[in-house]
């Protein structure tokens, strides 16, 4: 089974800050990496596929990056509706998610 | 639109058997590929397992013992039913859409599972 690690585990940020998450792979994923937002109380909303598509909708100050096994999301000007949690997900080889980094204002 | 319902019991026995309903619509069955997933509170996402459009089904391995996921094509519908329940499946369930080799695109609501006697 593959392993996601993604860091850090909690994150706080100012308005306007560039904002990095990362996550590793346990083996190469070949790109088969998505991004999740989620709101309190509310199911997981695709933020990026195939390691850096912006899904439909999503606002252009988020961004994908990353090959083989690392993989990073950039929020560019944090905003304040983008406090949440984010998880990584491989659909590489089944589908497994990162164990997700809660996003909080300083 | 696109559209995925959980529903089913909100609280369960311990070593009684889950029973979960999602219900799409806006979508086939015969060409999504609906998932399991579930999360406890405040913690991670943990991919249960898939009905393909074909009607086959993979589990996570840690859950596969104890899960079944089937289908009912003419009412939209995908269930899931776990056995033996533990405090540990305490969680919020979320059935979830997807094509192969895509994530998923859209997410159900949630359904809350508690259990206790």
């Amino acid at each position: 089974d593959i392993q996601m690690t993604q860091s850090p585990a909690s994150l706080s940020a100012s308005l306007g800050e560039t904002v990095t998450i990362e996550c590793r792979a346990s083996e190469d994923i070949y790109n088969g990496l998505a991004w999740y937002q989620q709101k309190p109380g509310k199911s997981p909303q695709l933020l990026i596929y195939n390691a850096n598509s912006l899904h439909t909708g999503v606002p252009s100050r988020f961004s994908g990056s990353g090959s083989g096994t690392q993989y990073s999301l950039k929020i560019n000007s944090l905003q304040s509706e983008d406090v949440a949690s984010y998880f990584c997900q491989q659909y590489y080889d089944y589908w497994t998610f990162g164990g997700g980094t809660k996003l909080e204002l300083k | 639109q696109v559209q995925l319902k959980e529903s089913g019991p909100g609280l369960v026995q311990p070593s009684q058997t889950l029973s979960l309903t999602c219900t799409v619509s806006g979508f086939s069955l015969t060409s999504y590929n609906v998932h399991w997933v579930r999360q406890p509170t405040g913690k991670g996402l943990e991919w249960m397992g898939v009905i393909w459009t074909g009607g086959s089904t993979d589990y996570n391995s840690a859950l596969k013992s104890r899960l079944s996921i089937s289908r009912d094509t003419s009412k939209s519908q995908v269930f899931l039913k776990m056995n033996s329940l533990q405090t540990e499946d305490i969680a919020t369930y979320y059935c979830a859409r997807g094509r192969f080799g895509v994530p998923f695109d859209y997410w159900g609501q949630g359904v809350m599972v508690t259990v206790s006697s």
